[in-house]
């Protein structure tokens, strides 16, 4: 079975810059997370889909990301106009359903440096 | 707010040795549990999870351990090897929102 997919793995860009991320979840599962991690740090929660729908978008930095997933299966995320702290791993992950139990799988993260 | 974090930052072990890894967590309303494992340039992979309703569950050289009493998780790793070297981290959820919280990981060594 394939994995979660993710891409660009690395991208460095300029602050003020845009940047997007793309991501291709299991097969068959409803439930899509984007997640930053900074270095040194665990994993946080930006946003969580459920299909095409947003669960939870609390801890998304309006202003300046956002995150799209019109069909239901692959997400973008974007960050526009970049900033130095957010430079961080981008991990894209996905669960079959919103029960708790369902195990969540990840990508191996797309890689942001802000300079 | 809420949160899970961990009591050693860094962990030693020589090759062979059982591995102990803890976890305190602050949100008693939690019901999940997961450990993952994750290696350099790696996204997190599932190691394994428990319930609320459980205090122990084995897996394939891995333990985890539930004490709800005083908030803690831990995760035994039995004849420790070079592999098992990684960053570990122990995350939560609640049934009523399917959030994971993770905390900020443990650096397991394995010395040969």
């Amino acid at each position: 079975e394939a994995g979660v997919a993710q891409s660009p793995r690395y991208k460095i860009i300029e602050k003020r810059q845009s940047v997007a991320f793309w991501c291709n979840p299991i097969s068959g599962h409803a439930t899509l997370y984007w997640y930053q991690q900074i270095l040194g740090q665990g994993p946080k929660l930006l946003i969580q889909f459920q299909n095409n729908g947003v669960v939870d978008d609390s801890q998304l930095p309006k202003d300046r990301f956002s995150a799209e997933r019109l069909k239901g299966v692959d997400s973008t995320l974007k960050i526009q106009p970049a900033k130095l702290e957010d430079s961080a791993v981008y991990l894209c992950a996905s669960s079959s359903g919103l029960s708790s139990g369902n195990t969540i799988y990840f990508g191996e993260g797309s890689w942001l440096t802000v300079v | 707010g809420e949160s899970v974090g961990l009591h050693l930052p860094t962990l030693s072990v020589q090759e062979g040795d059982n591995s102990i890894i803890n976890c305190a967590y602050s949100n008693s309303a939690s019901d999940y549990f997961i450990w993952y494992k994750q290696e350099s340039g790696k996204g997190p992979q599932f190691i394994i999870d428990i319930r609320s309703n459980m205090d122990k569950r084995q897996g394939q050289r891995v333990t985890v351990l539930l004490n709800k009493t005083v908030k803690h998780l831990s995760l035994q790793i039995a004849a420790t090897q070079p592999g098992d070297s990684a960053v570990y981290f122990c995350a939560e959820s609640m049934s009523s929102n399917y959030k994971l919280t993770f905390g900020k990981g443990t650096l397991l060594t394995v010395n040969p």
